[in-house]
């Protein structure tokens, strides 16, 4: 059974860009729930997809958007980047929408400068 | 707005010792789990609390789900460095999103 995985490890993007991050969910798994993780805090929820459609979605603007694929892996975008999203970003999926036992990813660590 | 408080927010001991890690909120979850976080790693799931009073053991953790489903403590007996880590508490109120609290950072002492 593969884990859940995600690209790149790392990435330093300057303010104004865009940016990718990628994830592949556990094997069996269909819904991919996104958080960003600033340093010495707690996750906090971005969004999350099921069968390719987004199913909620926390406090975080437009700029960030996110796509799931029919194998369950997804992408997190977000543009027009701040110093503030820094951050380390978490991929979790889940056996099915609404099960709270969520498996995460190593995570992708972002910088902003 | 749903939130979790964990307390303490750091704990340092000495290999051997006892601790208590508390999860509050105001909130009643349908669930809630906890996971332990290494430095550069994402959070990894310890155990899920499902019934009000349920008691869960996992070697030496002990992790309590309060009677109103708003409260958990976590608590380990005999603490060794390798369960230095970062410990998050999560409650799932409803079918999309899990709500983290704060964190307690843990540091074992040899």
């Amino acid at each position: 059974e593969t884990g859940v995985t995600q690209s790149p490890t790392h990435l330093i993007k300057t303010r104004g860009q865009q940016v990718t991050l990628r994830c592949s969910s556990q094997s069996g798994h269909n819904t991919v729930s996104w958080y960003q993780q600033a340093l010495g805090q707690g996750p906090q929820f971005i969004f999350q997809y099921y069968r390719e459609e987004e199913n909620g979605r926390g406090n975080f603007p437009p700029r960030f958007s996110g796509l799931q694929f029919p194998n369950y892996s997804s992408e997190l975008n977000v543009n027009a980047l701040e110093l503030d999203d820094s951050a380390l970003y978490l991929c979790a999926s889940s056996l099915e929408v609404g099960g709270a036992e969520q498996y995460f990813g190593p995570g992708t660590r972002l910088t902003v400068t | 707005t749903q939130l979790l408080e964990q307390s303490p927010q750091f704990l340092s001991i000495q290999e051997g010792e006892n601790l208590t890690v508390y999860c509050n909120s105001s909130s009643v979850f349908s669930s809630l789990q906890w996971y332990r976080q290494e430095p550069g790693e994402g959070p990894v799931l310890l155990v899920t609390v499902v019934t009000g009073g349920e008691v869960k053991k996992l070697k030496r953790l002990t992790f309590q789900f309060g009677d109103a489903r708003k409260d958990s403590s976590l608590h380990i007996t005999a603490a060794q460095p390798g369960d230095t880590g970062l410990y998050l508490c999560a409650g799932a109120a409803n079918t999309d999103k899990l709500i983290f609290g704060t964190g307690t950072r843990l540091q074992v002492f040899p």
